[in-house]
């Protein structure tokens, strides 16, 4: 089975800290992702990497950037956490084929005060 | 753009009985998949059905089939038989190829559809 595992479940912070969300996949995917799904917005794409050391902007980048040093491992960093990015983080993973669905980790609630 | 429109907030549905999640679509690439996901309270995204845009036949995998109809724009979710543990929160989402066409990465979500299953 295809493991896509996040580093916390729960996680608060303060507005102006550094965050870092980090996730870990063992499939050997190429393809890794961050989302972010906020109520009647359904998910939507912060950033994603299509191989190590390559990154792509998704559709609301703002406020975020990402690491990719290992296949396995894609980190999600907020630079200065505000209260506006309070939200469930979900990371994924998948092969880059057409039928190849995306597997989730079991998100990151994120609260900021 | 590509977009996914779920116009169901919310559904209800009697055990036992089935249920349509409706989604449509729109893209103006001819390779594209389709797929829905099931989310339950606890938050984890679960795969479900996948249907590519060139499959004459719809998908269909054991209480769950896809109601593809490609000139409507329509891939409707159907789910027989409802079962109590189907209430979650359900999403359609599309891949569409990456710029310069020769990959598939992103997925297009919805805004998803939450199903209560009364007993």
């Amino acid at each position: 089975d295809v493991k896509v595992t996040q580093s916390s479940r729960y996680l608060v912070k303060r507005t102006g800290e550094k965050v870092f969300l980090e996730c870990v996949q063992d499939m050997d995917h190429e393809n890794m992702f961050w989302y972010r799904q906020d109520p009647g917005l359904g998910l939507r794409l912060i950033y994603f990497s299509y191989d190590v050391k390559m990154k792509e902007k998704g559709d609301i980048p703002e406020g975020y950037s990402v690491s990719r040093e290992k296949k396995e491992r894609f980190s999600l960093i907020l630079e200065s956490a505000s209260t506006n990015q309070t939200s469930m983080y979900l990371c994924a993973s998948s092969f880059g084929s057409l039928n190849q669905p995306q597997h989730f980790g079991d998100g990151t609630r994120l609260s900021i005060l | 753009a590509q977009k996914i429109t779920q116009t169901q907030p919310g559904m209800f549905v009697q055990e036992k009985e089935a249920v349509t999640l409706d989604c449509t679509y729109d893209t103006s690439d001819q390779s594209y998949g389709l797929f829905w996901y099931k989310q339950p309270s606890s938050g984890e995204m679960i795969f479900l059905i996948y249907q590519g845009s060139y499959d004459e036949q719809n998908a269909t995998e054991g209480r769950y089939s896809l109601n593809f109809q490609k000139a409507r724009k329509s891939a409707n979710l159907v789910i027989s038989a409802s079962q109590l543990g189907d209430s979650a929160m359900y999403f359609c989402a599309m891949r569409t190829p990456d710029a310069g066409g020769t990959s598939y990465g992103k997925l297009t979500f919805g805004q998803g559809t939450i199903l209560t299953v009364h007993p």
